[in-house]
């Protein structure tokens, strides 16, 4: 089955730079990439999504990017505010709608 | 308002003793799905539904039972629980559509004690 793997575990970074999340999948069948924010003690919600077909995707200050050739996707997070610290979930699916999440990446975002 | 609503919040349980959680979605999705969470291993999924009477298993499906009797509901069952189930448990759902690749509207989540 997929595998998906989430580097790093956790990150912490200054309010106003920049985070990084890298996520590797296994199955090159995957074709449908969304993102999870799961703030504390709440559901997981989707931020943004990619396709197999689309190399990167922006909305406002989160982007995903997309390397389907070496299996992997990023989310990209500018001018980091403390709302957005959470932990926050990669996944990957093919057609037949199972969802395999990465571990997880707990970010704190610093005053 | 859409939204997917789990029962119970909160359940603590003895080894053994058969529970269900609920799960009941008002947005006429197809799909519907539970996964648990455990630290460190995030979310894995346990059983998923594309439509009524239409199940398959997820990564982890041992020790769970589902059904799909009607298209708003997919109760969660736990035949003889044990220690090893405790964890928090969300239901999703989401439209299906060819191609696949669906936004998941997840429930607030089942904290589930197994003693």
């Amino acid at each position: 089955g997929e595998n998906v793997e989430q580097h790093p575990s956790t990150l912490s970074v200054q309010e106003g730079d920049s985070a990084v999340i890298k996520c590797t999948y296994s199955d090159s069948a995957s074709n449908y990439f969304p993102w999870y924010k799961q703030e504390l003690g709440k559901r997981p919600q989707l931020i943004i999504d990619i396709r197999s077909n689309v190399g990167e995707k922006k909305d406002q200050r989160i982007a995903v990017t997309l390397n389907k050739t070496a299996k992997h996707f990023s989310l990209h997070i500018t001018e980091t505010q403390p709302e957005d610290s959470a932990v926050y979930f990669c996944a990957a699916s093919k057609n037949d709608y199972k969802l395999s999440f990465g571990a997880g990446t707990t970010v704190t975002v610093r005053a | 308002e859409a939204q997917v609503t789990q029962n119970p919040r909160y359940l603590i349980t003895v080894t053994g003793k058969k529970l269900t959680v609920t799960c009941s979605q008002n947005m006429n999705h197809e799909y519907m799905s539970w996964y648990r969470q455990d630290p460190g291993l995030g979310l894995r999924q346990i059983y998923y539904s594309m439509n009524v009477e239409v199940t398959d298993k997820g990564d982890v499906p041992e020790g769970y039972k589902v059904s799909r009797k009607e298209k708003r509901n997919f109760p969660l069952i736990l035949e003889s629980p044990s220690p090893n189930q405790t964890s928090l448990y969300f239901c999703a759902s989401s439209h299906w559509l060819a191609g696949g690749g669906e936004t998941q509207y997840f429930g607030p989540g089942t904290r589930l004690l197994v003693l």
